[in-house]
This record gives structure tokens, sequence and C-alpha cells, in this order.
């Protein structure tokens, strides 16, 4: 089975901008979760969705967002950027909405100037 | 709310010692812990997780971790390191009211010298 993917894998913006990235799960699974990841804040979760309903979202701004097809693949959308966003982001997939271990994607590191 | 803590930014061991990777949690209810370790430049692996059941969970390459509920405690072990070994390794906790959502420990460099 293919592993979780994530596109692009690396992206430059600017502030102001906004960028979406996008992540497919592993096949059969309906659970997709994004995470960022920073050198001072760590691991942090954004948002979780099952079977396109969002389930669950952390402690991020507005300007986060995301959403979930029919087919489970997931986009997660940043605006209006700022310096602090850069960051690798990280999605991550389940079988079930609980229980199951979460198979993580390789990121997309975004960079923001 | 739910916390993890990893107290060592790093730990250095030899190859061929036995290994330990330390991580406390803090959670309401039972706990679903999970290790998982990154490499350079790639996404989180999974390595092992404890749902319930016998207190020591084996996982992949390896490596084990011992639950306990008294210590609240899920210290990730080897028994012989391999210079391969040498990654991050991060220690989470998902509490079960919150869907899929792990709260994630700062994470352990572990260095494994020839």
């Amino acid at each position: 089975k293919a592993g979780v993917t994530q596109t692009p894998r690396y992206l430059i913006k600017t502030r102001g901008q906004q960028v979406t990235l996008s992540c497919s799960p592993i096949s059969g699974h309906r659970s997709v979760s994004w995470y960022q990841q920073t050198p001072g804040q760590g691991l942090q979760f954004l948002f979780e969705y099952f079977s396109e309903t969002q389930r669950n979202k952390g402690n991020f701004p507005g300007r986060f967002s995301g959403r979930q097809f029919s087919n489970s693949r997931s986009e997660m959308n940043v605006s209006t950027l700022e310096l602090g966003d850069s960051a690798l982001y990280l999605c991550a997939s389940s079988l079930e909405m609980v229980r199951g271990e979460q198979f993580f994607g390789p990121g997309t590191r975004l960079t923001v100037l | 709310a739910q916390s993890v803590a990893q107290p060592e930014d790093q730990v250095n061991v030899a190859e061929g010692n036995p290994l330990t990777v330390k991580c406390t949690y803090s959670v309401s209810g039972n706990p679903y812990l999970f290790w998982y370790v990154q490499y350079p430049n790639r996404g989180l692996q999974f390595l092992l997780k404890y749902i319930t059941g016998d207190n020591l969970v084996k996982g992949s390459y390896g490596f084990e971790a011992e639950f306990n509920k008294s210590q609240t405690s899920f210290h990730l072990k080897k028994p012989s390191a391999l210079v391969s070994d040498s990654a991050l390794y991060f220690c989470a906790v998902r509490d079960n009211n919150a869907g899929n959502m792990l709260t994630f420990g700062g994470g352990t460099r572990l260095m494994v010298k020839p």
C-alpha cells in the first residue's frame, strides 16, 4: 500500500500571500489530521477531518483552515501568511476515528519570506 | 488538558548498549500512548502504541516501551542500540474524547556512537 503523500514537498512564499497544501491518505483511511512542526513550538495539532467533517481543531488562528473531500484527500489553507508560519506541515491518516495509530506523510516544508 | 514531557533533549549511548528514552504524561481517563521516530527531512514513523493490556509493549525495529500507570510514564527502551537508531524520538498521548488528536512531547534526540 502506498503511504501518505503530501504535495508540494517544499514551498516558498512571501508574507501576505496564501498557500494550499495537499494530503492524500493511505487508501481506505478516512481520518486525516494536520500538524505543524517548528523548532520553537514542536509538534502542534491543527485539525482533524473524518468523512469530510472537521472533528477537532487545535489552537490556531482562523487563517488556518482545511477541508476533506469525498475520496478522503485533504487540503489545508493558510491565508495572509506570516513569517511565523514557516514550518514543516505534516499530514497523518488513520483507518478509524479512534483507536487506530496515525501514519504520517513526509511533510511540506513551508518557508515564508 | 493532556500533556507529555520528555525530560531529556538528547540521549547519548554507545552502540551495543541498552538505551532508554524517557516520557511522562498527563491525561484524564485512560491514556492511549504512542512513540514515533523522525529521521532528517522525513515525516514521523510509528514505532509502537499502548492502548490497554500488557504493560510491556513491543514495537518495530526491536524497540519496546514500558507503561507505568502509577508513575504516569511510558519509557522507550531497546536492549542493544544501533548507530542507525540515531534520530529524533517523540512520545505522544491521545485523549479518548478528542478523536485522533495527538499531543506530543518536545522530542528527544538519540545519538548512538560507534
